[in-house]
Parts: structure tokens; C-alpha cells; sequence
């Protein structure tokens, strides 16, 4: 099945610079790619995602790139925010499976 | 608004005795499904339902139920809690139609079993 990498386990970055993380996944066919936000006590919240057919998307501070070749897509969050500050899960959709696979989450702290 | 419900929120319960975690939705979308979430471990997948009545394990199901006896509800069931069921469980639903993906979360039930 598939398997959904993320790293780093957490990252730490002062506010107003850019926060990366990337995840790595095993199945070629996957086609959906999407990313949870979860803020503490709370469920986990999409907030962006990408398919297949696509390189890259966008919304506002957050950005989403795919590389199929190398099987892998990351999350970009500019000019963080301390209410960026969260547990953030990728995910990944094989083609003609229902169920999502995913990582094991990053932790992501912005040090105001 | 577009809502997963889940009830109880918080759940304190003793081995053996047998729990219910509701889960409703209010968008009438055929898929839904239960995970738990432990530390290190990311999100895992309990059982899942495409529709009323059709029901499919997860990676995680041993130990639990599920029922889908209306579009709306998928409630959890331990019929025999364990210490290692302790978890915070979320219920999703996934938007219906062709190439629709997009799934959304509850809020979560923090479960205990002592």
C-alpha cells in the first residue's frame, strides 16, 4: 500500500520567514495530495490541496508544490504567523483507492 | 454550515465496558470514516463506510465496530474497551460526487479506558 513520509519531525522558525516540509510518497499512482493543519484540541483542518495534473497551487501564505517524478509535494507557508503554529499532516490518495495515507505529522513552531 | 459532529467530546471509561462514539454529518455525503491518533503514530484508519449499509475495515479495526444504518450517522463501538483503545478519535466525511476527494474532520473524542 502506500506509504507517506514527512520531514522534518519539526521545525521551528521565527516569525515572518518561510516554513517548508516535505513528504515523500511510495505509489505512483496516487493522484491526491492534501494538507491538515490541526491546532491543538482541535480536529485536523484541510487547508490546501493538489492533484496529479497539476504542479503547483496556491492560497494566500500557503502553497503547495508536486514533483511526480520524484514522488514527492511540500507544503510552503510565507511570512509565518504565530497562529501558523501547529501539527501539519500530508496525505496522499492512491488512484482508484478511497482511503488517504499519511505521514505521521510535522510540528511546526513559529517563535515570535 | 458543513459539520461533523462527534459525541461525547471527552470519555472516561473501565475495561469491559462497552462505549458508543457518535458521529453525524449534515451534508448527506455517501463516505465517512473513524481514525484514532496516537503520538508518533500520525492518523490511522479504523473502518470506513462508502454508504448506508456498506461498511470496510481500516488498517486498525480489531476491537471495533461500526453501523451505517443511515446516511448521516457512523457511530464507534468498543464492545469490550481496552487500555491500549485510550486515543482521540475522529470521525470524516468525504464530499461526494466523481473525483470528489476532499475530506473533512470532526473535532475529536479524547477516550480513556482505565
Amino acid at each position: 500500500g502506500e506509504n507517506v513520509e514527512q520531514h522534518p519531525s519539526t521545525l521551528s522558525v521565527q516569525e515572518g520567514d518561510s516554513a517548508v516540509i516535505k513528504c515523500t510518497y511510495s505509489d505512483s499512482a496516487s493522484n491526491y495530495f492534501p494538507w491538515y493543519k490541526q491546532e491543538l484540541g482541535k480536529g485536523p483542518q484541510l487547508i490546501i490541496d493538489i492533484r496529479s495534473n497539476v504542479g503547483e497551487k496556491k492560497d494566500q501564505r500557503i502553497a503547495v508544490t508536486l514533483n511526480k517524478t520524484a514522488k514527492h509535494f511540500s507544503l510552503h507557508i510565507t511570512e509565518t504567523q504565530p497562529e501558523d503554529s501547529a501539527v501539519y499532516f500530508c496525505a496522499a490518495r492512491p488512484y482508484g483507492n478511497n482511503r488517504l495515507a499519511f505521514g505521521k505529522g510535522n510540528q511546526v513552531v513559529v517563535i515570535p | 454550515e458543513a459539520q461533523v459532529t462527534q459525541n461525547p467530546r471527552y470519555l472516561i471509561t473501565v475495561t469491559g465496558k462497552k462505549l458508543t462514539v457518535t458521529c453525524s454529518q449534515n451534508m448527506n455525503h455517501e463516505y465517512m470514516s473513524w481514525y484514532r491518533q496516537d503520538p508518533g503514530l500520525g492518523l490511522r484508519q479504523i473502518y470506513y463506510s462508502m454508504n448506508v449499509e456498506v461498511t470496510d475495515k481500516g488498517d486498525v479495526p480489531e476491537g471495533y465496530k461500526v453501523s451505517r444504518k443511515e446516511k448521516r450517522n457512523f457511530p464507534l463501538i468498543l464492545e469490550s474497551p481496552s487500555p491500549n483503545q485510550t486515543s482521540l478519535y475522529f470521525c470524516a466525511r468525504r464530499t461526494s460526487g466523481f473525483g470528489a476527494y476532499e475530506q473533512y474532520f470532526g473535532p475529536g473524542t479524547r477516550l480513556t479506558v482505565t
